[in-house]
């Protein structure tokens, strides 16, 4: 079966760092690219970043770019997120997703980012 | 604020057929292929069309949908309660250089 598992999320105060990690299973991890998309509480979806499969080539959205850095590991299957100087803003559901035909068309089931004092 | 545009709610009763726009601009839905997710509330979106008009396998016929210049539509016909979830359509933006989703479409089977 073709999954995602999202893991890493918390509470974190102000100006903190997390990182998150998406273990994939099923599917040849390395030769996809793969995406990190994020929900505010209420809100809807919005892209954060995605890399390509060797890990070459990354992406950001301007709202976190140099404060976050997306990387993964091809031997152990698994994406990361690592998010720095995180503000009251970041609050959201993190997916990770995987790239394919133009489309996301693997979803992970999310890990919860609350950022708060 | 989305750049691509979609109502806010949407609504209709048991076999309907029911419309979601979504609005852009020539640098996103004018020169790139868009998809479509739907999200039942508390859980992951899901897949539901891609390249335009492409149903992923397991999605049903009754989902369809199209792209015209800077717009793009879904398309849900014989509309039934397990369709009530939020739909966001999205597009690679060439000017950001990012993903683009729209704000979403919350469908209401009455």
């Amino acid at each position: 079966e073709v999954q995602l598992v999202e893991s890493g999320g918390g509470l974190i105060q102000p100006g903190g760092s997390l990182r998150l990690s998406c273990a994939a299973s099923g599917f040849t991890f390395s030769s996809y690219w793969m995406h990190w998309v994020r929900q505010a509480p209420g809100k809807g979806l919005v892209w954060v970043s995605r890399i390509k499969s060797d890990g070459s080539n990354t992406t950001y959205a301007d709202s976190v770019k140099g404060r976050f850095t997306i990387s993964r590991d091809n031997a152990k299957n698994t994406l990361y997120l690592q998010m720095n100087s995180l503000r009251a803003e970041d609050t959201a559901v993190y997916y990770c997703a995987r790239a394919t035909s133009g489309s996301m068309d693997v979803w992970g089931q999310g890990s919860t980012v609350t950022v708060s004092s | 604020q989305s750049v691509l545009t979609q109502p806010p709610s949407a609504s209709g009763t048991p076999g309907q057929r029911v419309t979601i726009s979504c609005s852009g601009s020539s640098s996103n839905i004018g020169s790139n292929i868009v998809n479509w997710y739907q999200q039942v509330p508390g859980t992951a979106p899901k897949l539901l069309m891609y390249s335009n008009n492409q149903r992923p396998s397991g999605v049903p016929d009754r989902f369809s949908g199209s792209k015209s210049g800077t717009s793009a539509s879904l398309a849900i016909s014989g509309l039934q309660s397990e369709d009530e979830a939020d739909y966001y359509c999205a597009a690679w933006d060439d000017s950001l250089n990012g993903w683009l989703f729209g704000g979403g479409t919350k469908l209401t089977v009455l």
